[in-house]
C-alpha cells in the first residue's frame, strides 16, 4: 500500500521569499515521486519527478526536491517565489510494483503575497 | 508534441441526466487514465487503459459510470444516471509509461 501526506493545505509566502511544500510518502516499494502543480481552472503539470536517480531533483520554473529516504519525505522547493508561483501542488507516489497507479495527496494551495 | 485533449471543458446537466466526456490521449501512450477531482481533494482513479484493455476499475462506481476505449487511442467517460455528488472536474491523462500527462479537464456540475 501507499500513500502521501501534504503536512499544510495552505502555504502562503511573500514574493521573493523561499518556497517549503512539505510532503511525506509511505509505500511498501522503492517509490517513484512526483510534483504536479495545478493553476486556477488548468489541467495537472508535471513540475519534477523522481525515479531513484539523484535524490535532489530539479524542476521547472526554479523548483527542485529532495528524496530523503530515511525521513520518508520529498518536500518541494524553490528560492524565490513569484507571482505566477500561486496555484495548488500535488504531491504524487507511485509504488513501482507493476502498477502505474499514482496515489495523490490533499494538495497545498500556494498564495503569494505581491 | 501535441497534448492530452478533452472535450467538453464544461458542462452542465441536471440530475438524472446523462453526459460523456471525451478524451484523445498523447500519441503513443498505451495506458489512459480517468481521475475524478472534487474540490478541495486531489485526483481519484477512476479506471486505467492499457490499450484498449481494463486494467484496473475497481473505484469506478460502475452502477452509473462507464468507460471505453475502442481501437486502444480515443476514449469515453459517461455517466447515466448523474447524481448531485458527480460535480467534479474529469481527468484524462496518458503515461510514457510511469509519467502521467494530464489533459485539461472537463469542470461537470450537476444540478
Amino acid at each position: 500500500a501507499q500513500s502521501v501526506t501534504q503536512l499544510d493545505s495552505h502555504v502562503s509566502v511573500s514574493e521573493g521569499t523561499p518556497v517549503l511544500l512539505r510532503c511525506n510518502y509511505s509505500s511498501s516499494y522503492s517509490p517513484s515521486l512526483f510534483w504536479y502543480v495545478q493553476h486556477p481552472n488548468k489541467g495537472l503539470q508535471l513540475l519534477l519527478k523522481y525515479t531513484s536517480a539523484a535524490t535532489l531533483v530539479k524542476g521547472i520554473n526554479g523548483f527542485e526536491a529532495e528524496f530523503k529516504k530515511s525521513e520518508t519525505s520529498f518536500h518541494l522547493t524553490k528560492p524565490s517565489a513569484h507571482m505566477s508561483d500561486a496555484a495548488e501542488y500535488f504531491c504524487v507516489v507511485h509504488s513501482g510494483a507493476g502498477s502505474y497507479q499514482l496515489t495523490f495527496g490533499k494538495g497545498t494551495k500556494l498564495s503569494v503575497i505581491p | 508534441e501535441a497534448g492530452v485533449a478533452q472535450s467538453p471543458r464544461y458542462k452542465i446537466i441536471e440530475k438524472r441526466q446523462s453526459v460523456a466526456f471525451w478524451c484523445n490521449p498523447i500519441s503513443g501512450h498505451a495506458t489512459l487514465y480517468w481521475y475524478q477531482q472534487i474540490l478541495g481533494q486531489g485526483p481519484k482513479l477512476l479506471i486505467q487503459f492499457q490499450n484498449n484493455g481494463v486494467v484496473d476499475d475497481s473505484q469506478l462506481p460502475k452502477d452509473r459510470f462507464s468507460a471505453e476505449r475502442l481501437k486502444g487511442v480515443d476514449s469515453t467517460l459517461k455517466i447515466q444516471p448523474a447524481k448531485l455528488e458527480d460535480s467534479a472536474v474529469y481527468l484524462c491523462a496518458s503515461s510514457s509509461p510511469e509519467t502521467q500527462y494530464f489533459g485539461p479537464g472537463t469542470r461537470l456540475l450537476v444540478l
